[in-house]
């Protein structure tokens, strides 16, 4: 069965750039949620769409965004990245127009930055 | 934040059941327990939920008490690899709302 993907898997930036993560859901899923993990640490809340809406938001930096397109894709944008950004980040889909449904994750984008 | 207490860590020697307890006293009528559990840095893997019956499946049985205030995760033959830390989540999961993981148990199942 398709996953949830996640593309790159890895990304290697420099601080003060820019980095773009995307998030392929589960066919049909209509919601998503981005979390980030750092070393040691428990998946924080990033922030959430449902039908290319922001739904919920987390403890998401203001220097990054993010967006649902109408494909039910999304992408989360970073800029002027700091050493502490450095984090697993993975993204999660479900179907929210079924009121008993379940989240499924990717493997998440392991992102550095030095 | 998350709305549930679950223990740091826990041991169970392999082959035995693991019985993983949840407190969730503030659960809301709609809203559903989860379970994952995360392995090595992977993604988060799905194992079970349920409204107030108890579930199973291939994985997994899910006891929800009568009041819903807490719930046990039993891993009936515990083998090494289910070494993970194990996260229960209370949330109607429903158009992107509230999907908060708390500091989850940490299994490690002994040989």
């Amino acid at each position: 069965a398709a996953g949830v993907i996640q593309s790159p898997r890895h990304l290697i930036k420099e601080k003060r750039e820019t980095a773009t993560l995307k998030c392929y859901p589960i066919p049909r899923h209509d919601t998503v949620y981005w979390y980030q993990q750092g070393p040691g640490q428990d998946p924080q809340f990033l922030i959430s769409f449902y039908e290319k809406m922001q739904s919920d938001k987390g403890s998401i930096p203001d220097r990054f965004s993010a967006q649902q397109f109408s494909d039910y894709h999304s992408e989360l944008n970073m800029s002027s990245l700091e050493l502490g950004d450095s984090a697993l980040y993975f993204c999660a889909s479900s179907l929210s127009s079924e009121s008993n449904t379940e989240a499924f994750f990717g493997q998440g984008t392991r992102l550095t930055v030095v | 934040d998350a709305k549930t207490t679950q223990p740091p860590s826990m041991d169970c020697a392999e082959g035995r059941a693991a019985n993983l307890p949840c407190n969730h006293s503030t659960i809301s009528g709609n809203e559903y327990v989860y379970w994952y559990r995360q392995i090595h840095s992977q993604g988060p893997q799905y194992i079970i939920h349920g409204l107030k019956n108890n579930e199973t499946n291939e994985m997994a049985s899910l006891i929800i008490t009568e009041d819903r205030k807490s719930s046990t995760l039993i891993l009936p033959h515990a083998t090494l690899r289910d070494t993970a830390v194990y996260y229960c989540i209370v949330s109607a999961l429903n158009y992107g709302q509230n999907f908060v993981f708390g500091p989850g148990t940490r299994l490690s199942v002994l040989p």
